[in-house]
């Protein structure tokens, strides 16, 4: 399977703590993006980052990217409770760059 | 800008029934359409790339005659679910890759 691994499975974090995500993928790609998404709804876009970028800052986020280890991080700091979600990391492969998901992890911030 | 909007955002269904979801790119031509599936509590898998005017690319193991995909037009993609069953009962997104924006989804469920 082509399908991207990350972990934790799940994570339990306090407010303003920071919470970290991994993801690794098997093939070559374009780029890797990381996505939320509250439970049961779409998907909220919330990062990009090329293939010959190392790390990348938006706002509480910081996403890192290691090719020659096929994996990426995504760190957010400062937690808040309505970070609560699943995040998911998708690799961007090919000529149609088709994202390919990794299998998520669920976020729970207590207040 | 860069809007897919995806009809209809709920379904439910009887065995046996056929279902088309419909996603249409608002303000941009789309020339090509991911189509994805997510069961509960997992991650989205691939099902198909539509392209318009020609056929669709399907993921291997992904059913062609069940899953019909047609993109007929540079803003209009279809997946018709054909003879619905309850283990079809999924969530089903789709992205255009042109703007990397998803569709709000739909709840299909089978009864």
């Amino acid at each position: 399977s082509q399908q991207g691994e990350e972990d934790p499975q799940a994570l339990s974090i306090q407010e303003g703590e920071n919470a970290t995500m991994n993801c690794s993928y098997k093939t070559s790609i374009n780029n890797l993006q990381w996505y939320r998404q509250n439970s049961g709804r779409g998907l909220v876009h919330l990062i990009l980052i090329r293939s010959n970028e190392r790390e990348k800052h938006s706002g509480r986020l910081r996403v890192t990217l290691d090719t020659s280890k096929k994996s990426s991080s995504l760190l957010i700091t400062a937690s808040r409770a309505a970070d609560t979600a699943s995040y998911f990391c998708a690799t961007g492969q090919g000529a149609t760059n088709k994202l390919i998901f990794g299998t998520g992890t669920l976020l729970a911030v207590q207040p | 800008g860069a809007v897919v909007s995806q009809h209809p955002s709920r379904v439910i269904c009887k065995s046996g029934t056929s279902v088309k979801i419909e996603c249409r790119s608002l303000d941009f031509q789309a020339t090509t359409m991911f189509w994805y599936r997510q069961f509960p509590k997992q991650s989205l898998m691939l099902m198909a790339t539509s392209n318009e005017g020609s056929k669709a690319t399907y993921e291997q193991g992904v059913e062609k005659d069940k899953f019909l995909i047609n993109h007929a037009s540079l803003t209009l993609s279809t997946l018709t679910v054909t003879s619905a069953h309850p283990e079809d009962s999924s969530f089903y997104i789709c992205s255009a890759p042109d703007r990397g924006t998803f569709g709000s989804g739909t709840r299909l469920t089978v009864v």
